[in-house]
């Protein structure tokens, strides 16, 4: 299996523009989860999804961030307009969401960085 | 969510046991321990869990106090490539899937 799989690995960009993460999750898993890390305040979730159908996104830091899961193998996090604070390692991680204590399996992230 | 305290930091010796303590004294009934590390520019990974007994897998073992108010990670021989930061979770196992991270301990690993 391939594992959680994001892309791209590394985004540069400049205050103002758009940004698409991508996420695919481990084939199978019907849970989806966006977490992200900065030194200042760890790892937050962000939002997560079970079938397709998003749950929880109080996490989301205000109306320039969206998600969202269109199938269940694919996800996108996108920030619009985006600012420097938005600067982070966004992760992606997927589980069963129909079995107790199922472990998340997460990808390797993408490093954003917004000048 | 009820709170998990571990220590910021630990060090350790290659090829000694290393035990990496939590202390979660508000843990309600339906809290499972889980333990996740997250390697150097990976995403976290998942360690172990369990509920009330001691577990044991490939990975590391689980020490779980009679009173549930604390737990230990234990590695029973640490390499250099289980330097990482190792992350003590309870999760509500009547609540779905979602995890919250506290700050973990980081682990290091001399030769």
């Amino acid at each position: 299996d391939a594992g959680v799989i994001q892309s791209p690995r590394h985004e540069v960009t400049e205050m103002g523009q758009e940004v698409t993460l991508r996420c695919k999750p481990i084939s199978g898993h019907n849970s989806l989860f966006w977490y992200r890390q900065t030194m200042m305040r760890g790892l937050e979730l962000l939002i997560y999804f079970n079938n397709n159908v998003p749950i929880d996104d109080s996490g989301m830091p205000e109306d320039r961030f969206s998600a969202k899961m269109p199938n269940a193998s694919f996800s996108t996090l996108k920030i619009q307009p985006s600012e420097p604070r938005d600067s982070a390692v966004y992760f992606c991680a997927s589980s069963l969401a129909d079995r107790n204590n199922s472990p998340l399996h997460f990808g390797n992230g993408t490093r954003l960085t917004v000048t | 969510d009820a709170k998990t305290t571990q220590p910021n930091s630990m060090e350790s010796n290659e090829e000694e046991p290393v035990h990496l303590p939590c202390n979660h004294s508000t843990i309600s009934g339906t809290d499972y321990i889980h333990w996740y590390r997250q390697l150097p520019s990976q995403g976290p990974e998942y360690v172990i869990h369990g509920l009330t007994s001691n577990v044991n897998n490939r990975m590391a073992s689980l020490a779980i106090a009679e009173d549930r108010k604390s737990s230990t990670l234990i590695l029973h021989r640490a390499t250099l490539r289980d330097a990482a930061v190792y992350y003590c979770i309870l999760r509500d196992g009547n609540a779905g899937n979602m995890l919250t991270f506290g700050g973990g301990t980081r682990l290091m690993v001399k030769p």
